[in-house]
């Protein structure tokens, strides 16, 4: 079985600042993928990024960074400089052969930025 | 813009009754999910199509049915509405279903009154 963990389940900072979101998952595939979705007020899930576990490599985009590390089983988030506009609920998943790759979402983290 | 259309965007209905939720997956995508998110439950994952067959079920309720039609257009169709089904259903659809990125269509939000 596969399973998220994201045990932030709100976060409350100043604009500015910088917030990490926290993923950790549990998986027996040594093939799997993780992902990082994003949840605004409107509704609609937007996808952000795709990491497959051979690639550990630390990916940045723009203020978004993801650092994910196998050793602890964690896939983290972090937003630099946040905004305003970055307040929003974050889902991580998991997708494996052992879940016929359909993705295990965690419960969500609520990111609410203060202007 | 996920490319992903879903109509209506919000339907009100009363217990007892029986709506439809039409998804269009993204130009080229054969794959179809449909999913359930509700405030205590998370986002739930229903069942999968591909290319017009059924290739994965989550747990959808024996009232909830699903079809991926010819040109790949998909309906949930969600019957004897109780309260509890009130929440956000969402399409996605994905390039072939294995491991590949799934993008979400906006969402219906059905409310059971």
């Amino acid at each position: 079985a596969q399973k998220v963990t994201q045990a932030q389940t709100e976060i409350s900072v100043v604009e500015k600042e910088d917030v990490t979101l926290d993923c950790v998952y549990e998986t027996r595939d040594t093939t799997y993928y993780l992902f990082w979705y994003k949840q605004p007020p409107s509704g609609e899930l937007v996808f952000l990024i795709r990491r497959n576990s051979f690639d550990e490599q630390n990916e940045i985009s723009g203020r978004y960074s993801w650092n994910f590390q196998k050793s602890t089983s964690s896939f983290n988030f972090t937003i630099t400089a946040s905004q305003v506009v970055d307040s929003a609920v974050y889902f991580c998943a998991l997708s494996s052969s052992g879940g016929s790759y359909i993705p295990t979402f965690g419960r969500g983290t609520s990111l609410i930025v203060h202007p | 813009d996920s490319g992903v259309t879903q109509t209506p965007k919000h339907l009100i209905t009363a217990t007892g009754q029986r709506v439809t939720l039409r998804c269009s997956p993204r130009s080229g995508d054969l794959s179809v999910y449909w999913y359930q998110q509700s405030l205590d439950q998370g986002l739930q994952f229903l069942i999968q199509y591909y290319n017009g067959e059924e290739r994965a079920k989550g747990n959808i309720l024996e009232r909830f049915s699903a079809q991926q039609f010819p040109d790949l257009h998909s309906e949930l169709n969600l019957s004897s509405l109780e309260l509890g089904d009130s929440a956000l259903y969402f399409c996605a659809s994905s390039l072939q279903g294995r491991a590949d990125t799934q993008y979400f269509g906006p969402g219906t939000r059905l409310t059971v009154l």
